[in-house]
């Protein structure tokens, strides 16, 4: 049964350039968490997504970053005109529409921006 | 959710039972508490939660004081692979939203 799967697990982008991260839930889960970690820092939530609806965007950046979860495929986590500042670990967890509370995080995408 | 507290750093030797403490004088009557950790670069990992009774499971135990104003996760033997950044999430379980929010953790070191 595989976790959460995230890739790529890295990214290099060059400042003006656009980054896309891809998140495959686990098998039978419909919520999806996107979670952003500055270097030295903190875990600190982005949006959460259940398929075709965002249901939650109260993390997100207002501007450049965005993020979808179709009806088929990964969710994805959209940062445009990436900037030096969006350098960070990127996690995704997902959940079961019923859940105890318990998350499960993937091993992250860690984009720098040169 | 309540706010909690937390040392920011503890040490355990290897092989002893790792103690950390969490405040949360805040709670309310239908809050959870929950534990996650973060091995250096990996993706957070659920331990434990509970609601007023102390609960164990295969990696560690929960102590919840009968006030439930703190709570105390136990490693009971300690390795090398423990030594992660904890954190204490105290939030109502939302069956619409499990969105967690995490604070500034104990970073837990196991000295060999």
């Amino acid at each position: 049964n595989a976790g959460v799967m995230q890739n790529p697990r890295h990214l290099v982008r060059r400042r003006g350039q656009e980054a896309r991260l891809r998140c495959s839930p686990m098998k039978g889960h419909s919520h999806v968490y996107w979670y952003r970690q500055l270097p030295e820092e903190g875990l600190k939530f982005m949006v959460y997504l259940q398929k075709e609806n965002i249901i939650d965007e109260s993390g997100m950046p207002k501007e450049r970053f965005s993020a979808e979860f179709p009806k088929e495929g990964p969710s994805i986590l959209r940062i445009q005109q990436v900037v030096r500042g969006d350098s960070a670990a990127y996690f995704c967890a997902s959940s079961l529409q019923l859940s105890t509370g318990e998350l499960f995080f993937g091993e992250g995408s860690r984009l720098t921006v040169l | 959710d309540a706010k909690t507290t937390q040392p920011p750093s503890m040490d355990c030797a290897e092989g002893r039972a790792a103690n950390l403490p969490c405040n949360h004088s805040t709670i309310s009557g239908n809050e959870y508490v929950y534990w996650y950790r973060q091995i250096h670069s990996q993706g957070p990992q659920y331990i434990i939660h509970g609601l007023k009774n102390n609960e164990t499971n295969e990696m560690a135990s929960l102590i919840i004081t009968e006030d439930r104003k703190s709570s105390t996760l136990i490693l009971p033997h300690a390795t090398l692979r423990d030594t992660a950044v904890y954190y204490c999430i105290v939030r109502v379980p939302n069956f619409g939203n499990e969105k967690l929010t995490f604070g500034t953790g104990t970073r837990l070191t196991i000295i060999p």
